[in-house]
């Protein structure tokens, strides 16, 4: 199976900075990721498929890069609404569709 | 507008079953792959189990395999899980979800574009 590891698991930011998640894959996965946001008591929301491709109605702020093993998720410039957990997934190779372990953004 | 609502949680005991089900609306049910992931509050997403749109075939997590059942009737629009013999490592929210994918040639990319609120289980005597 494919392991995803996140970094880090939680990320103090303050509104305007700009942050980047970093998701690894445990062996390559060409472009096969997709980004989730969740906010305490709701379910995910997908955010980016194929590591770049936004979802319709996600906010321009929000990029996605990467290939192979390594991807990153950017904010270009956080906004209050955007303090969350964010999970990478692989879909690649499955069953199973592994997710990252989260990355918790939180106020500094 | 998708809805997926889940329901059959509760308590269950160790050993014993419990069976969830996910209402869909708002979109054609049997054109989809659907899927049930769960997480433990606190803590990260794990995927438990898929079913394709026809319920040919179906995968499943080690984490479950040979105690749950995925299953779906298209004729309803519902999906299920049956869980057996049940452990307290069972216990956590369980989300539908909705795959869907996009194709660029030859390539196509699947993803979880709707998801339910999710329905809390807790495994305990």
């Amino acid at each position: 199976d494919i392991q995803m590891t996140q970094s880090p698991s939680s990320l103090p930011a303050s509104v305007g900075d700009r942050v980047t998640i970093t998701c690894r894959a445990s062996q390559g996965i060409y472009n096969y990721l997709n980004w989730y946001q969740q906010k305490p008591g709701k379910a995910p929301e997908l955010l980016i498929s194929a590591a770049s491709k936004l979802q319709d109605g996600v906010p321009s702020r929000f990029s996605g890069s990467g290939f192979g093993t390594d991807f990153t998720l950017t904010i270009s410039s956080l906004q209050s609404e955007d303090f969350a957990t964010y999970f990478c997934q692989q879909s690649y190779r499955t069953p199973p569709y592994n997710f990252g372990q989260g990355t918790k953004l939180e106020i500094k | 507008e998708v809805q997926l609502v889940e329901s059959g949680g509760g308590l269950g005991q160790p050993g014993r079953s419990l069976r969830l089900s996910c209402a869909a609306s708002g979109f054609t049910f049997d054109d989809y792959a659907m899927h049930w992931v769960r997480q433990v509050p606190g803590k990260g997403l794990e995927w438990v189990a898929a079913i394709t749109w026809d319920g040919a075939k179906t995968g499943y997590a080690d984490s479950v395999k040979g105690r749950f059942a995925i299953s779906r009737d298209n004729a309803k629009n519902y999906l299920f899980l049956q869980m057996n013999s049940l452990r307290a490592e069972d216990t956590a929210l369980y989300f539908c979800a909705k795959d869907s994918r996009h194709c660029n040639g030859d390539n196509c990319y699947h993803y979880f574009d709707s998801w339910g609120r999710g329905i809390p289980v807790t495994v305990s005597s």
